[in-house]
């Protein structure tokens, strides 16, 4: 059980256009999904954690009007990267929270590859 | 500013040895630790954890410590085996209901056959 999905897995846009993710959690209900992204060889980084029903929480530094996250049910959540540059290229993951785990908890998706030309 | 360092970006190690993994971290508000293993292009998936609370917390062939006084924490695989090759981040929670996990930078673990 709790499994996460993504997709799309790898996606290469022009820059200049918007791309969406999804993130579903596909046996379970997650009240609080989580975004990171994954630069070459360092650490995951957390973007912002999105709650059902309300609007997501960023972290400092990360632009809210530029990444754009939904979180529409308990089993879905998108993240937008608006006006995409070169520099947004990176893993994107998402992982989620089941609604009766405990806080810490979270599973995983398999990452999106975004490539920005 | 990294709260959760892992000092070694890479370790080699033979089949059926031991595989220690190391953490350390500074900030004392951390009240759980988690291990994931990573594989390249996929999530993370959870291995172990451990509560601030304990000093050692054991699963099959895996097992983390925790110091506390040192704030450092260990993975410990034995035997290893080739299919543990991966990268290993351990993670760090907020106490309280934030319930952020903050990474480390990640050890790649290379197991020889």
């Amino acid at each position: 059980g709790a499994v996460v999905s993504q997709h799309p897995s790898w996606v290469i846009c022009k820059s200049g256009t918007s791309v969406k993710i999804e993130c579903r959690s596909l046996d379970f209900q997650a009240t609080t999904m989580f975004w990171y992204r994954q630069f070459p060889k360092q650490s995951l980084m957390l973007m912002a954690t999105s709650n059902e029903g309300s609007k997501a929480t960023y972290e400092q530094g990360v632009e809210k009007d530029k990444f754009l996250i939904n979180h529409a049910s308990l089993t879905l959540s998108t993240l937008t990267v608006t006006s995409a540059h070169p520099e947004d290229s990176s893993f994107y993951i998402c992982s989620a929270r089941p609604g009766q785990g405990r806080s810490y908890e979270q599973y995983f998706g398999p990452g999106t590859r975004l490539t920005v030309t | 500013d990294q709260q959760v360092k892992q000092n070694s970006p890479s370790l080699s190690v033979q089949e059926g040895r031991i595989s220690i993994l190391n953490c350390d971290y500074t900030n004392s508000m951390f009240d759980y630790f988690l291990w994931y293993k990573k594989y390249p292009a996929e999530g993370p998936t959870f291995l172990i954890s451990i509560s601030s609370i304990k000093d050692k917390n054991e699963d099959g062939r895996f097992t983390v410590f925790l110091n506390k006084s040192a704030k450092h924490l260990s993975l410990h695989i034995v035997p290893s085996q080739p299919g543990d090759s991966a990268v290993y981040f351990c993670a760090a929670v907020y106490g309280g209901a934030t319930n952020k996990l903050i990474f480390g930078t990640g050890t790649l673990l290379a197991v020889q056959p």
